[in-house]
């Protein structure tokens, strides 16, 4: 019940192109959804949250939907750029627990 | 501002032999989280301070690992003895205050290396 689960493990996408990233939970508790963006020897770092009272979050190329009767949530990097290239995390946070997916690397070919 | 401290970035250590990490949070954050991070995953929670109080060390092997924040500031982890498959990255975070609705700042790790 505290699993989060990301899909997919890994990602190549062409430059300008949308990068699509699932996750999935399963306790009804969580009530905060950040994603955070890592780049390699740098620790992890907040990109783009959302809370379940609304279906999407925009923040500048990088949305977030989420789907509460499927308990589902998805990041989108629209416009996908070279820098973009990174492993990216999900969490859930509810009763001051945060449970992180596994990660995604996602690779941005120029 | 300054971000999240931690020391050292890297050690290698022979198994069974001790190793201390260290974690100097944001200035005035009150809570801290010292993750482990393997190879491919997600970091896990090991344990959290609210101040100088673990509030929650559920997940910290308590028979080999001790962590210890003594003034509510800067924390030390500790592993006696190390063994192989603790090799792994060792994230510490802080944040402003005691929900996860807030955002966690994480330094950027000690990538421990166990032979």
């Amino acid at each position: 019940q505290q699993q989060v689960k990301q899909s997919p493990q890994s990602l190549i996408v062409q430059k300008g192109g949308i990068s699509i990233i699932n996750c999935a939970y399963e306790n009804t508790a969580f009530d905060y959804f950040p994603w955070y963006q890592q780049f390699p020897g740098k620790g992890p770092a907040l990109l783009i949250a959302i809370r379940p009272d609304v279906s999407e979050k925009k923040e500048g190329r990088f949305t977030i939907s989420f789907n509460k009767s499927a308990k589902q949530f998805s990041l989108h990097i629209m416009d996908s750029q070279p820098g973009d290239s990174a492993t990216y995390f999900c969490a859930a946070s509810g009763g001051f627990k945060t449970i992180f997916g596994a990660g995604t690397r996602l690779f941005v070919k120029a | 501002e300054a971000g999240v401290v931690q020391s050292p970035r890297y050690k290698i250590i022979e198994k069974k032999q001790p190793v201390a990490f260290w974690c100097n949070p944001i200035s005035g954050h009150n809570t801290l989280y010292w993750y482990l991070q393997n190879l491919g995953q997600g970091p896990e929670l090991l344990i959290r301070y609210e101040n100088e109080e673990a509030v929650d060390d559920s997940q910290l092997p308590k028979d080999r690992f001790s962590a210890e924040r003594l003034k509510g500031v800067d924390s030390t982890l500790k592993i006696q003895p190390a063994e192989l498959g603790d090799s792994a990255v060792y994230l510490c975070a802080s944040s402003l205050s005691r929900g996860g609705y807030n955002e966690q700042f994480f330094g950027p790790g000690t990538r421990l290396t166990v032979l």
